[in-house]
């Protein structure tokens, strides 16, 4: 089943202790976009990458690492979490270069920073 | 300052009464502007994509209309399960990969 998954789903942490979420997607896509979602703000883009060789900022990207080191796999790195980035979290994956065409969502990952 | 703004933030309707939602945008250059539908607790999924002024796409009871300034979501004679939130995002030209969502319509259709 062509999918993107997110791990963990559910995560509650504290302040200053770094975590990964992952997200891999079985889709050979070329573009992975990570969101965050907090009520009242919308969707707002972390980090996207184009290929394997391009990554770059989205609107929010302060506090948070990526790394494309393979083409299906586009994990999230906070190295210090602290509770104002407790949200949902998307990732997405599209086919080309860009989110010119339609993007996958994964099931989001909810992370609470105590 | 690229933006996108949609509007209501809420809509209730009764079953098979038609409606729009509205989603104007403030870019540049327009790459292209996409509809997505999200149910509570789930990922986005994705609706339409509209690339210029003048475009129309439909899928069952839902039709996109796009102008230079903003776009359309038409529900024509919409049923419970239509609810959700409708995302609306946009992509402008020369921003790489970096794309914009507006902050979502609420719909809410009764019985």
């Amino acid at each position: 089943e062509a999918q993107v998954t997110q791990n963990p789903r559910y995560l509650i942490t504290v302040t200053g202790k770094k975590l990964t979420v992952t997200c891999s997607q079985n889709m050979n896509h070329e573009y992975m976009s990570w969101y965050r979602q907090d009520p009242g703000l919308g969707l707002r883009q972390i980090y996207y990458s184009m290929n394997v060789e391009v990554t770059d900022k989205g609107d929010v990207p302060e506090g948070y690492k990526v790394s494309r080191k393979e083409k299906r796999n586009f994990p999230l790195i906070l190295e210090s979490p602290s509770p104002n980035q407790t949200s949902l979290y998307f990732c997405a994956s599209s086919k080309g270069t860009s989110p010119y065409n339609e993007q996958f969502f994964g099931p989001g990952t909810r992370l609470t920073v105590l | 300052e690229d933006q996108v703004t949609q509007s209501p933030e809420a809509l209730r309707l009764q079953e098979g009464e038609s409606s729009s939602l509205n989603c104007s945008y403030t870019v540049s250059g327009l790459r292209g502007l996409f509809w997505y539908r999200q149910d509570p607790g789930k990922g986005p999924e994705f609706l339409f994509t509209l690339y210029s002024a003048g475009e129309e796409k439909e899928k069952e009871r839902l039709k996109a209309t796009l102008t230079k300034k903003e776009s359309f979501l038409h529900i024509t004679a919409p049923k419970p399960e239509d609810s959700a939130t409708y995302l609306c995002a946009v992509q402008a030209d020369n921003q790489g990969g970096k794309l914009i969502f507006g902050q979502g319509t609420e719909l809410s259709v009764k019985p």
